[in-house]
């Protein structure tokens, strides 16, 4: 079965620091890979996506991730975060059509 | 561009009560789902459409969920009778098609109180 592990619920952070929000994920087949941003009382918005290719991926406001195959990673990074950064981030895979998140990490930004 | 428009955005019944979200993607998009998403967990799929067939639906508790789109554009979802345990948001996402390389776009969600 294909399960994503996002090991940190929370995670606390100075403006203009930086941040990596960590991802794993398990699965049998090849997935496609995801992170997702839900600001509060709203949907989520794509971030950015591994399809293939080149295994960093740059996204929106300044987020990247890096795909592992190894370690079967994908986790986010951004080197200097703003306020308005704070919002919950899910990582998600897609094997066989079917998207499957994690349970999400809490980015909170602080002044 | 209109994104993913559902209604209502808050709804609060009582248990036993039935309640009914409605949904109308992205226009062109052929695929539609519905997630369930628990305070403090990931949204979990329970059914997807492609235009106003049934791809998956096999998370969908169907002795009192149902979902249609009859005309492969806009979809209720349903809940009849609820429980406690249904109090989550419910999100609606259309995509042009169904393959998982597909971007999903959400719609901002209802947010269904059970009391």
């Amino acid at each position: 079965a294909q399960s994503v592990t996002q090991l940190d619920s929370q995670v606390p952070v100075f403006e203009e620091a930086p941040v990596e929000l960590r991802c794993n994920y398990s699965s049998s087949v090849s997935v496609y890979l995801f992170w997702y941003v839900q600001y509060p009382n709203q949907g989520l918005q794509l971030l950015l996506k591994y399809l293939s290719g080149s295994t960093l991926v740059k996204g929106i406001n300044g987020f990247e991730a890096e795909f592992n195959k190894s370690q079967t990673s994908f986790h986010l990074r951004k080197p200097s975060v703003h306020i308005s950064d704070t919002a919950e981030y899910f990582c998600a895979v897609t094997p066989l059509n079917k998207l499957i998140f994690g349970a999400g990490t809490r980015l909170a930004v602080h002044p | 561009e209109a994104g993913v428009a559902q209604s209502p955005r808050y709804k609060i019944i009582e248990k036993r009560q039935s309640v009914a979200f409605w949904c109308n993607p992205i226009s062109g998009h052929a695929t539609l789902y519905w997630y369930q998403q628990i305070l403090g967990q990931g949204p979990k799929l329970l059914i997807q459409f492609q235009n106003n067939g049934v791809v998956d639906d096999s998370q969908l508790p169907k002795d009192r969920f149902s979902a249609e789109r009859l005309k492969g554009v806009d979809s209720t979802l349903k809940i009849q009778p609820a429980k406690l345990e249904d109090s989550a948001v419910y999100l609606c996402a259309s995509s042009l098609g169904q393959g998982g390389y597909n971007e999903q776009f959400f719609g901002p969600g209802t947010r269904l109180t059970v009391l």
